[in-house]
């Protein structure tokens, strides 16, 4: 069965450092995967998804994320973080290969300091 | 771009009363719908698959009788809470899959339910 794994749970950097969010995930054949951020209260926003191609995929607001099989991993990054991007951080995979059901880790917050 | 849009965003009730949350694609046409019920700083749950004009398709473990799915056009779907309990609190979120020509899923802003 598919799943996802996010091994952090609550992560702090300070504002301006580098960040990187580890996801993992278990599905026999290429996934459909998905970067979701979540505000607090709010819905889910996607940040970035990789369906095929080149495994380096750009997102919005500066997050980029990696896939690399052999690792089974998608992890994504951000080169300077800001205050604004506090918040947690969803990485999902199409179930049955379907980009519209999704298998959801469980989310990794993020606290950025002064 | 795609946006779902969900109402009500919170809404407090008394235990033994039904809920109603309402999901609505407002410029594109969803032929899917999903809802997912997410606790307190854990992941979200599919609960169920809704296809305009047909049944849901309920995860196991989510009992139908409970959470009512309407998908009566392409453009809303309905989850229904009956008789409602306080374990029923919960935040509840909808995502449609339809013909927006962006490809992905779009999430609603999430329903955040107590029960008294």
């Amino acid at each position: 069965a598919q799943s996802v794994t996010q091994p952090d749970i609550h992560i702090t950097v300070s504002e301006g450092a580098s960040l990187e969010l580890r996801c993992n995930y278990s599905y026999g054949a290429t996934p459909y995967l998905f970067w979701y951020v979540q505000s607090p209260g709010q819905g889910l926003q996607l940040l970035l998804k990789y369906f095929s191609g080149d495994t380096l995929v750009q997102g919005i607001k500066g997050f980029e994320a990696e896939f690399k099989r052999s690792q089974s991993s998608f992890n994504l990054r951000k080169p300077s973080v800001h205050w604004s991007d506090a918040a947690e951080y969803f990485c999902a995979v199409g179930a049955g290969g379907s980009q519209g059901n999704l298998i959801f880790g469980k989310g990794t917050k993020l606290s950025v300091k002064p | 771009g795609a946006v779902v849009s969900q109402h009500p965003s919170r809404v407090i009730c008394k235990s033994g009363t039904s809920v109603k949350i309402e999901c609505r694609s407002l410029d594109f046409q969803a032929t899917t719908m999903f809802w997912y019920r997410q606790f307190p700083k854990q992941s979200l749950m599919l609960m169920a698959t809704s296809n305009e004009g047909s049944k849901a398709t309920y995860e196991q473990g989510v009992e139908k009788d409970k959470f009512l799915i309407n998908h009566a056009s392409l453009t809303l779907s309905t989850l229904t809470v009956t008789s409602a309990h306080p374990e029923d609190s919960s935040f509840y979120i909808c995502s449609a899959w339809g013909d927006s020509g962006a490809n992905v899923l779009t999430f609603g802003a999430g329903s955040r339910l107590t029960v008294l």
